[in-house]
């Protein structure tokens, strides 16, 4: 069954700081898909990220990067020099390929409170 | 490029009654999806139309339909309104090209069933 935890409830940071947000994912699927989104107070979800189960290649963009890591079944997210326009509720999402469609499973969201 | 509008973005019905949730997507996508999101359950899988059919669903009672129209254009429905049914319902847009796809999504309909 797929499943996605993301632990960390809530983090409160001071701007400037970097932050990571972690999380795991569960999935019996051999190919995969992890996304991070981002929800503003005005309720849509924002895309972030997108890394596919065969690509484990970490990258950086912007402020933004990622550890991907299938050893450990875990998909964490670091935001560099944190800002206060970051404060929202961080979603990570798995979605499978045998779902054919688009139908995202979401961990229950990390809320990041960045603090002038 | 217009984003992704939903109508209405607030709604109070009353128990029992019905409803109906208006998505309209990015022009040229033709995967439309639906979620509930509440402060219990989180984000939850209710559909995913394309070309007018729908390809994926998730565990959720009859009471929930939607459809899709020839512009991609889609509604949800949910019938004999629950209290428990309260929540934000977002919808996503998509290529629909698989599930690697990027979705976009509106800023919801906040429903409160009184």
């Amino acid at each position: 069954a797929q499943k996605v935890t993301q632990a960390q409830t809530e983090i409160s940071v001071v701007e400037k700081e970097d932050v990571t947000l972690d999380c795991v994912y569960e999935t019996r699927d051999t190919t995969y898909y992890l996304f991070w989104y981002k929800q503003p107070p005005s309720g849509e979800l924002v895309f972030l990220i997108r890394r596919n189960s065969f690509d484990e290649q970490n990258e950086i963009s912007g402020r933004y990067s990622w550890n991907f890591q299938k050893s450990t079944s875990s998909f964490n997210f670091t935001i560099t020099a944190s800002q206060v326009v970051d404060s929202a509720v961080y979603f990570c999402a798995l979605s499978e390929l045998g779902n054919y469609g688009q139908n995202f499973v979401f961990g229950p969201g990390t809320r990041l409170s960045v603090l002038p | 490029k217009a984003g992704v509008t939903q109508t209405p973005r607030y709604l109070i019905k009353t128990r029992g009654q019905q409803v109906t949730l208006s998505c309209s997507p990015i022009s040229g996508h033709r995967s439309v999806s639906w979620y509930q999101q509440t402060p219990g359950q989180g984000l939850q899988f209710l559909f995913e139309y394309f070309s007018e059919t729908q390809r994926n669903k998730g565990n959720f009672p009859g009471r929930f339909s939607g459809r899709q129209f020839s512009n991609s254009r889609s509604e949800m429905n949910v019938s004999t309104l629950e209290l428990g049914d309260s929540a934000l319902y977002l919808c996503a847009s998509s290529l629909g090209d698989g599930p690697n796809t990027e979705a976009f999504f509106g800023q919801g309909t906040r429903l409160t069933v009184v």
